[in-house]
């Protein structure tokens, strides 16, 4: 199965500060690399999928790029909002495997 | 819009069954691959298993391979997830999620999960 490895595990930030999470294929997974947020106690949203592409109601600070087996989730300007866990997933062979996570924590 | 409920879930001791299930409103159930993704508590997010959109492929983890099955009733919009010989391991808030007909696609869509505790 591919190994998803995000880092960091953890990182706080305070607001309006740029975060960016990266994530690492274990092999060669084209663009199909999706990014979730999933906020305390709701199920996971999703943010960016295939890599780059925009998600409908998504705030345009989140963006994401890569290919192959690296990829990045860029937050600019951090809103307190966005206090979450991110989580990277792909979907180019089954098993779906997903990233251990990011918690986003705002100081 | 969009729906997708789960239920079924509860306490369950080691070893014995618990069947869950799905509703599906808002889109056209029937032509989506559906799958089950779980999150055991304060953990990150594991794929289970997955059904094509007629029923006919199905595939699973290997942690679970054996013990669960997972069909579906495209008449009654329902998917369900049927889990036997079920260990402490498998503790779990299950959400039923799907983004599209084949298994390449994103979640678009997760339902609002059904918590399962294995203990005795």
């Amino acid at each position: 199965e591919i190994v998803l490895t995000q880092s960091p595990d953890f990182q706080s930030v305070t607001p309006k500060e740029k975060v960016t999470i990266t994530c690492r294929a274990s092999q060669s997974i084209g663009s199909s690399l999706h990014w979730y947020q999933q906020k305390p106690d709701q199920s996971p949203k999703l943010l960016i999928k295939y890599a780059s592409q925009s998600i409908a109601g998504v705030p345009s600070r989140f963006s994401g790029s890569g290919s192959g087996t690296d990829f990045t989730l860029t937050i600019n300007s951090l809103e307190a909002e966005d206090a979450a866990a991110y989580y990277c997933h792909q979907s180019s062979t089954l098993p779906w495997t997903f990233g251990q996570g990011t918690k986003v924590e705002i100081k | 819009q969009v729906q997708l409920v789960e239920s079924g879930g509860g306490v369950v001791q080691p070893g014995r069954s618990l069947r869950l299930s799905c509703a599906a409103s808002g889109f056209t159930f029937s032509t989506y691959a559906i799958h089950w993704v779980r999150q055991a508590p304060g953990k990150g997010l594991e794929w289970v298993t997955v059904i094509s959109y007629d029923g006919i492929n199905k595939y699973y983890a290997d942690s679970v391979k054996g013990r669960f099955t997972i069909s579906r009733d495209n008449s009654k919009n329902t998917l369900f997830l049927q889990m036997n010989s079920l260990r402490p391991e498998d503790t779990a808030i299950y959400y039923c999620a799907t983004g599209g007909g084949g298994y390449g696609e994103p979640v678009h869509y997760w339902g609002q999960g059904a918590l399962v505790t294995v203990s005795s």
